[in-house]
This record gives structure tokens, sequence and C-alpha cells, in this order.
């Protein structure tokens, strides 16, 4: 079975600190990526997304960057951390076939301080 | 360009009581249509789907939505909600030929079990 892990589950930073996200995913290959945001009280923002290796697409221009490095490896990335980037970073991932069913991580809490 | 519309940003209802959260959406062609749960400080979960075939799904939990393509809308209903339905609903809407585009997302729904 298909399983996606996200780390850290939280992280402390203070402002201007850099970023590094990951999540990978196991059990299935070709995936497409996601990279989703919520900040709180409100939904979820598609921040970027990848169709293969090296391949990312932004949804929103801001001060976060996305690298898939392997097919099933996603990372997020910030040189230098603002405050507004606070929230609830979600990864998720879904078959190349079949209906568009997304299937999520457990999320990361980012608190910048 | 397809876009969903949750109707109510929270929705507080008594346990043992029946709820029912709405979801429209706008497409010019054919979808698939998801609701989602997610729990405080966890992901998302897949509640139900509909893909095809009968207008009204069954999920996990005890949750059923239905399809209603002249009124474009999918709401999801359960006869008698648990204090542990207390959590965030999301809708999301795909196009049946979606090729690699994402999910696009409602503002979520925040239901609320009262004991």
């Amino acid at each position: 079975s298909q399983t996606i892990h996200q780390w850290p589950a939280t992280l402390v930073q203070p402002v201007g600190s850099p970023l590094s996200l990951e999540c990978t995913v196991e059990g299935t290959s070709n995936p497409n990526l996601y990279w989703y945001r919520q900040a709180a009280g409100r939904g979820l923002q598609l921040l970027f997304y990848s169709v293969g290796i090296g391949q990312i697409s932004s949804e929103v221009p801001q001060n976060l960057s996305a690298s898939r490095p392997q097919d099933r490896q996603f990372i997020l990335s910030s040189k230098k951390l603002l405050l507004s980037d606070s929230g609830f970073y979600l990864c998720a991932w879904r078959s190349r076939t079949g209906p568009n069913e997304q299937f999520f991580g457990p999320g990361t809490r980012l608190t910048v301080l | 360009a397809q876009s969903v519309t949750q109707l109510d940003s929270q929705v507080p209802v008594f346990e043992e009581a029946p709820v029912e959260l709405r979801c429209n959406y706008s497409s010019s062609v054919s979808v698939y249509l998801f609701w989602y749960v997610q729990y405080p400080n966890q992901g998302l979960q897949l509640l139900l789907k509909y893909l095809s075939g009968s207008t009204l799904v069954k999920g996990i939990n005890g949750f059923e939505a239905e399809f209603n393509k002249s009124q474009t809308s999918f709401h999801l209903r359960k006869p008698s909600v648990h204090i542990s339905d207390t959590a965030e609903y999301f809708c999301a809407v795909s196009l049946r030929q979606s090729g690699n585009t994402p999910l696009v997302f409602g503002k979520g729904t925040r239901l609320s079990v009262i004991a």
C-alpha cells in the first residue's frame, strides 16, 4: 500500500532563517506531488505541484520554492523565513491515472517567531 | 475554470442530531467530486467520492453525499453525529479530463458537535 511521510512534524524557526521540509511517498511510482499551506483560520492554499523529477509549477509567487530531486521526494524550501510563512504545510500525491484523488501526508506545523 | 463554494464556514450541531454540509461547484464540463475530513493537526482524509453511476455516495464514518447535476451540488450528510465528528470538512472537484491539474478545494466547513 502507499504511504506518504512528512518531516519534521513541528518546527519553530526565527525570522530570516532557512527552511527545508521534506515529503516522501512509498508504494507508488511517478506520482504527481503537491505542497499546500493552511494559515490559521484559512482554507488550503496550493503552493506548488510537480508532475515529474525537476518539474515544478508554482501557484503563488512568494518566499518559498520547491524541488523534486527524486521521483518520490518533494522538498519545500525558503532562504529567509517571514512571519507570514507560519502555518500548517501539507504534502499530497496522486496517481497519474485515475480520477485525480489526492492523498495527504500528516503535515508539518511551522511557527516563525 | 472550476470552483467550489462551501456555503457555511461553521456548523454547530448537537450530538445525535443530523447534519448537512453544503457544497456547490461551478464547471462547464463533467467533474469528479470529493469530500475530505481534517481532524485537528492532521492531514486530510478522504471521506467519499463521486466518480459516476449512482448519485448517492456512501463513505466512511456513516457519511453520505448526493450529487445533483442540475443544482451543481454535492452536499454531505450524516443522520446522527458524534462528538468524534468534530473536524473541518473540505469539498473538492476535478475535471474528468484533468490531466495533471490539481484538485480545486472549497474553503472548508468547521463542524462542531456539542454534547
